[in-house]
């Protein structure tokens, strides 16, 4: 079966703190990972990592895939309250026949940012 | 340009109810995708489309149905809802290109 897991489940840390937030996964016909950030509503994209391993970044937020350990982290400087989300792993599978690729979730990283 | 659209955005249905959520999206994409969200459980597959005219089950299809009516909708039917339905559902959808997917605002379903 395939899973994703995410930790910690919860964070709780002040403005401009740094945060690391985990990703690992054990799955079959792995294709890539995605980050994304969810507010109140949908989830919005934030990176996409293949097992080229090249870091991404943007702005205070930047994220790295360790293709031979099999897991990624998210990391965020200088924390601000407008941080403060559910963060969302994803790995994509790779497509089978005749279908789509699928993407399978982690349960999230609840972050919250205070002032 | 309005992205991915969904409708309605709240629900409340009583057990043994129907109903349809709909799903539209205006960005030519190929695939689109329902999914549920129930706290602390992250997202859940329920079915999907690689393209018009297939669908394919997810992860957790039991009591849905959907359609891929053309292109742009992808509508996921509750035939006799259940209290364990009760959740988020959220569409989404995605180019051939790119491994992003856009997701839609979502409904919340409340089954009692």
């Amino acid at each position: 079966e395939d899973k994703v897991v995410q930790s910690p489940l919860s964070l709780v840390v002040h403005e401009g703190d740094t945060v690391t937030l985990n990703c690992s996964y054990e799955v079959t016909n792995f294709r890539s990972l995605l980050w994304y950030k969810q507010e109140k509503k949908a989830p919005t994209f934030l990176f996409m990592l293949t097992s080229s391993g090249i870091e991404k970044k943007s702005g205070r937020l930047s994220s790295i895939l360790d293709k031979k350990e099999l897991f990624s982290i998210l990391n965020i400087t200088a924390t601000q309250t407008g941080d403060s989300a559910i963060y969302l792993c994803a790995v994509v599978l790779l497509k089978t026949q005749g279908g789509s690729e699928k993407l399978v979730f982690g349960k999230g990283t609840k972050l919250t940012v205070n002032p | 340009n309005a992205g991915v659209t969904q409708t309605p955005k709240f629900q409340v249905l009583k057990t043994g109810q129907s109903m349809t959520l709909q799903c539209a999206q205006d960005m030519n994409h190929n695939s689109m995708y329902w999914y549920r969200q129930d706290p602390g459980m992250g997202l859940r597959l329920i079915y999907y489309s690689a393209s018009e005219g297939t669908t394919d089950k997810g992860e957790v299809p039991n009591g849905y149905n959907v359609s891929r009516l053309n292109k742009r909708e992808f509508s996921l039917r509750l035939e006799s809802a259940a209290p364990s339905q009760t959740s988020v559902y959220f569409c989404a959808s995605r180019t051939g290109v790119s491994y992003e997917q856009y997701f839609g605002p979502g409904t919340r379903l409340t089954v009692t």
